[in-house]
């Protein structure tokens, strides 16, 4: 079975500095991950996604990611934040399943972590 | 294209009372799911369709019913609701091709159950 833990579920940076926000996963097989972004009252948007491509990952809005298989690892970095960054983060862990001959993906997601970003 | 369109934006609904959430997807996509989203639990799947003609229940699936009607169209019915299903529902689509499961969302239904 597969499974998300994010970290931290709230994190709190300044305008202009970094953000760290910290996934490890479990799988059984070679995973496929995924950030999602979520402002307040929208639905979720896709920030970047690893598919056994290159370890690091560049996604939207400056945001990227390093799958690091020895650690089970997926964070997500910015080197500055910015005001518009402020919303919810879900790590997303994903198995290719097949059912009546089609393949689809079991998303498992983890619990979100909340970045607020001080002016 | 529209993408993964949810009607209702909001509800609310008295204990016991029955709805249906409509999802509709004009990617031509296989599959779809129906997750709903709690404060500090992610998206929890409901039921998925993994192809037109074809439903299976996810991780919570308890008073809740799903039918796939066409290849664009996925409904969830709540046939008695309860104050534990109030919640933001979540529907998704994925596929064909080399994207089998990245999931593209709608734009969820607030749903509050008194």
């Amino acid at each position: 079975a597969q499974s998300v833990t994010q970290l931290d579920s709230h994190v709190s940076v300044s305008e202009g500095t970094p953000v760290l926000l910290r996934c490890n996963y479990s799988s059984s097989y070679s995973p496929s991950l995924f950030w999602y972004v979520q402002h307040p009252n929208k639905g979720l948007q896709l920030l970047l996604k690893y598919t056994s491509a290159a370890t690091l990952v560049k996604g939207i809005n400056g945001f990227e990611a390093e799958f690091k298989k020895s650690e089970t690892s997926f964070h997500l970095t910015k080197p500055s934040a910015h005001m518009s960054d402020a919303a919810e983060y879900f790590c997303v862990v994903s198995d290719l399943s097949r059912a009546g001959g089609t393949s689809y993906g079991k998303l498992t997601f983890g619990q979100g972590t909340i970045l607020t970003v001080h002016p | 294209n529209a993408g993964v369109t949810q009607t209702p934006k909001f509800q609310v609904l008295k204990t016991g009372q029955s709805m249906t959430l409509q999802c509709a997807q004009d990617m031509n996509h296989n599959s779809m799911y129906w997750y709903r989203q709690d404060p500090g639990m992610g998206l929890r799947l409901i039921y998925y369709s993994a192809s037109e003609g074809t439903t299976d229940k996810g991780e919570v699936p308890n008073g809740y019913n799903v039918s796939r009607l066409n290849k664009r169209e996925f409904s969830l019915r709540l046939e008695s609701a309860a104050p534990s299903q109030t919640s933001v529902y979540f529907c998704a689509s994925s596929g064909p091709g080399l994207a089998y499961n990245e999931q593209f969302f709608g734009p969820g239904t607030r749903l509050t159950v008194l």
